[in-house]
């Protein structure tokens, strides 16, 4: 299971920061990719990027110069930083396990967070 | 990037109809790594389909996946109540991985 947590509202120009709180397996232990996928009101859903327990690292060339995302194994969660936001980051920001590879469909999910980006 | 169109937007049903839901893109998908997934609302999406034609694990052989290339089709034989949701595909064949805009199945 794969939970997300983080604020639900945060104001422009900051960092938006989630985490993903993997259980029922270790991340560092199984060969997985893990992935953060948002989606904004009313729009389609957008894949942000995915690491790898090595910290490997994948980012949607749109975003990667604002986003960062790390993995803690000591605490089996993966997190996301995305910089300088505003309102059009505003979204539904779930994360999923990549069914195996990278090149893997996207299962299972969380149930996802919304955030605000709103002074 | 590989744009997703899926067609159509809505489909109105009623359960026992088939459902045929499309999702074309803009140029052929790496190895037909072509994903299809549910989500109902306040829930996370659901795997059924991946390499175009692989049901996942759990999912009903009413629910099928077709095509190759560029033109996919999910194919829902016969709907239950529980079908109604939306559609939507994905790519990931190719970073950045790329979803369509997904085709809602209404009553």
């Amino acid at each position: 299971q794969l939970q997300e947590s983080g604020p639900g509202l945060v104001k422009p120009s900051e960092t938006l920061s989630l985490t993903c709180t993997v259980s029922g397996a270790s991340i560092s232990s199984v060969p997985y990719y893990w992935g953060w996928v948002r989606q904004p009101p009313g729009e389609g859903l957008e894949w942000l990027g995915s690491i790898y327990h090595s910290g490997t690292t994948f980012y949607t060339p749109s975003l990667k110069s604002r986003l960062n995302i790390s993995v803690d194994t000591s605490k089996n969660q993966f997190s996301l930083q995305l910089k300088s936001v505003t309102a059009a980051d505003t979204a539904l920001y779930s994360c999923a396990r990549h069914r195996m590879s990278l090149r893997s469909p996207f299962d299972p999910w969380g149930q996802g967070i919304f955030v605000t980006v709103s002074s | 990037d590989i744009v997703l169109t899926q067609s159509p937007g809505t489909l109105s049903l009623s359960p026992g109809e088939r459902a045929t839901l499309s999702c074309r893109a803009s140029q052929s998908v790496r190895n037909n790594f072509l994903a299809w997934y549910q989500q109902k609302p306040g829930q996370a999406p659901r795997l059924l389909i991946s390499g175009a034609s692989n049901r996942a694990s759990g999912i009903p052989d009413r629910f099928s996946g077709s095509g190759s290339g560029t033109d996919f089709t999910l194919t829902i034989s016969r709907l239950e109540p529980e079908d109604f949701a939306v559609f939507f595909c994905q790519q990931y064949g190719d970073t950045p991985f790329t979803f369509g805009p997904g085709t809602k199945v209404d009553i």
